[in-house]
């Protein structure tokens, strides 16, 4: 089974400064990789995702992502964070297009105005 | 894009009632939906995988007959959380796997249990 850690537990950060949520997980096996953002009392919203192809990964609200095979990581930036990117942020790392999906414990991002 | 429902929102019961959360893929025919338990400040626990057609499949340390998931059709897949307590109050997301892009999981908005 995979193993996906997030190291930060809580990231605040000061609004329009630059931002990095990173992720590591276990397997070196082929994986999908996502990134999800939940607001409060809110599921899930895919912010990007990283099948196949190029190793950076631009999603949605202007993130992107960079999967380092090597490194087994796949860290989520941002150049200028919002008051709006104040959210929970989870990495998930799925074996195949069939297979479960695995979660890291999430990284609560908090934009200080 | 895909999107998926869940309903109620919120729900609030007394212990000892049943509480049925409803998932339904809207534009889509989801053939694996996966359920899944937040609290607080956590992760997403997986509870149980289900399948159209078929039995759920449990993750060990979840009780099947506490927490009856039954998936009848491509697009609607439901949780009953049977004599609930107040221990049971928690955050529900159904996700669901399907349709163009297997390889993405669409997430439902949530539930709200509370069990007073």
């Amino acid at each position: 089974a995979q193993s996906v850690t997030q190291l930060d537990s809580q990231v605040p950060v000061f609004e329009e400064a630059p931002v990095e949520l990173r992720c590591n997980y276990s397997s070196s096996v082929s994986v999908y990789l996502f990134w999800y953002v939940q607001y409060p009392n809110q599921g899930l919203q895919l912010l990007l995702k990283y099948l196949s192809g190029s190793t950076l990964v631009k999603g949605i609200n202007g993130f992107e992502a960079e999967f380092n095979k090597s490194q087994t990581s796949f860290h989520l930036r941002k150049p200028s964070v919002h008051i709006s990117d104040t959210a929970e942020y989870f990495c998930a790392v799925s074996e195949g297009t069939g297979n479960q999906f695995y979660f890291g414990t999430g990284t609560s991002l908090t934009v200080i105005p | 894009g895909a999107v998926v429902s869940q309903h109620p929102s919120w729900v609030i019961c007394k212990s000892g009632t049943s509480v049925k959360i409803e998932c339904r893929s809207l534009d889509f025919q989801a053939t694996t939906m996966f359920w899944y338990r937040q609290f607080p400040k956590q992760s997403l626990m997986l509870m149980a995988t289900s399948n159209e057609g078929s039995k759920a499949t449990y993750e060990q340390g979840v009780e099947k007959d506490k927490f009856l998931i039954n998936h009848a059709s491509l697009t609607l897949s439901t949780l009953t959380v049977t004599s609930a307590h107040p221990e049971d109050s928690s955050f529900y997301i159904c996700s669901a796997r399907g349709g163009l892009r297997t390889g993405e999981l669409f997430f439902g908005e949530g539930s709200r249990l509370t069990v007073l």
